[in-house]
């Protein structure tokens, strides 16, 4: 069953303005990641997280975890229109399991 | 080199063919994936190799066998399928079974069973 559950599950929003995209977990982690997707294509990892860190950032990119609500979140400030495409947070039980995607977020940055 | 390279990128099959889906990496990675896809769905885990050896099977139907001949490659032979397992088929690797790194995808195969 999937760990992590994003909202909203789609986000339409215009270039240059900021994109948040949340994520839920049920259960206790070591990191939660965050993937991008483009239509079809494979994923790529954007940012880790650990669960011992509250906030990261990489470039217009950045993450928040907050393990006491299992819960982050993605920001994507000043959007462009290449950023459009699915994003999906991941998650690895304590444990040592692979990860565990949630449902996923469809961005679209319109131009 | 880090990528994760997935052949063919599309496969369209009979149900009663016979096929393989091929993954190789090269960058030492001793845990390869794979993932199956469905439109608009997440990727779902279905087998996890670790140093060479299947750690993790989904529940994955027998009509799906996978094989890691070595630590670069990865194969997924598929048997008999079904309609519904038309879906793309995710093949990554991370660099050490449960020591929580990123892991790498390939683009994938986009299989279609008729």
């Amino acid at each position: 069953s999937q760990q992590g559950e994003e909202d909203p599950q789609a986000l339409s929003i215009q270039e240059g303005e900021n994109a948040t995209m949340n994520c839920s977990y049920k259960t206790s982690i070591n990191n939660l990641q965050w993937y991008r997707q483009n239509s079809g294509r494979g994923l790529v990892h954007l940012i880790l997280i650990r669960s011992n860190e509250r906030e990261k950032h990489s470039g217009r990119l950045r993450v928040t975890l907050d393990t006491s609500k299992k819960s982050s979140s993605l920001l994507i400030t000043a959007s462009r229109a290449a950023d459009t495409a699915s994003y999906f947070c991941a998650t690895d039980r304590i444990g040592n399991t692979p990860l565990v995607f949630g449902k996923g977020t469809r961005l679209s940055v319109i131009a | 080199d880090t990528e994760v390279t997935q052949t063919p990128k599309h496969l369209v099959m009979g149900m009663t063919n016979k096929k393989s889906l091929k993954c190789e990496q090269h960058m030492g990675h001793r845990a390869m994936y794979w993932y199956k896809q469905k439109a608009k769905k997440p990727p779902e885990l279905m087998f996890v190799y670790s140093y060479e050896k299947l750690s993790i099977n989904e529940s994955v139907p027998s009509r799906f066998s996978p094989e890691c001949p070595n630590s670069s490659l990865l194969n997924l032979h598929l048997h008999a399928l079904q309609p519904e397992d038309s879906a793309l088929y995710l093949c990554a690797s991370s660099q050490e079974p449960g020591q929580h790194t990123e892991a790498f995808f390939g683009q994938g195969t986009r299989l279609t069973v008729v």
